[in-house]
């Protein structure tokens, strides 16, 4: 089965500096995706951003990008120029067409605040 | 457009009582998911909707609970004497077709349950 695990509970950053949360997985499947979520307060759960495991080059968004090394099994997520509004949860989720469903496998959450 | 939609945002039950929980996905969106989010956990899946196909109910943790999607729109997540240990964050989202790989799932804002 599947697994995902972040082993960072919490983090804190400085306004403006950057962040690296960290977001390991376990599969055995070759074709897979991985996600980005990020959950404010208001539960709302956004899509921060998403890497195809065929892919090799890393994913983008703005401010946001991935570090992804698959035979490490690793997906990392930089912040980079932390802006307050970034402060939330946020979690890494996996997903495999192969399990022959497309829900979402998540990991426990990094609690992110940035510091004024 | 208008996003996922849940209700109510808040419900507090007592022990033994069943509840009702709505989910409106975003139109023309023919995959719906239901997660439930315990405190200090990810996010579990729960039972997935697509089109007209059999739902994949291997998330629901035990046999109280049932969900239902009428006219592949809304669905509702029925809790049948509730436990304490049900009271979590119940998560619903929505995807394009379900049957691509790289859909994105939208989220709802959530229903947070509390069983006394």
């Amino acid at each position: 089965a599947q697994t995902v695990t972040q082993s960072q509970p919490e983090m804190s950053v400085q306004e403006a500096e950057t962040v690296t949360l960290s977001c390991t997985y376990d599969t055995s499947e070759s074709n897979y995706y991985l996600f980005w979520y990020k959950q404010p307060p208001s539960r709302q759960m956004i899509l921060v951003i998403r890497q195809e495991a065929y892919k090799q080059q890393n994913a983008t968004e703005n401010r946001f990008s991935v570090n992804f090394q698959k035979a490490a099994k690793s997906f990392s997520l930089k912040i980079s120029d932390s802006q307050l509004g970034d402060t939330a949860m946020y979690f890494c989720a996996f997903m495999s067409p192969l399990s022959g469903t497309y829900k979402y496998i998540f990991g426990t959450g990094t609690r992110l605040k940035v510091l004024a | 457009g208008a996003g996922v939609s849940q209700s109510p945002s808040n419900k507090v039950t007592e022990k033994g009582k069943d509840v009702e929980l709505r989910c409106d996905p975003i139109s023309g969106h023919t995959a719906l998911y239901w997660y439930r989010q315990s405190l200090g956990q990810g996010l579990e899946f729960l039972i997935y909707f697509q089109g007209n196909s059999a739902p994949d109910k291997s998330g629901l943790p035990s046999d109280r609970f049932s969900a239902e999607r009428t006219g592949g729109s809304v669905s509702t997540l029925t809790i049948q004497r509730t436990q304490q240990e049900d009271s979590a964050v119940y998560l619903c989202a929505s995807s394009l077709v379900g049957l691509a790989a790289t859909d994105t799932q939208y989220f709802g804002p959530g229903t947070r349950l509390t069983v006394l």
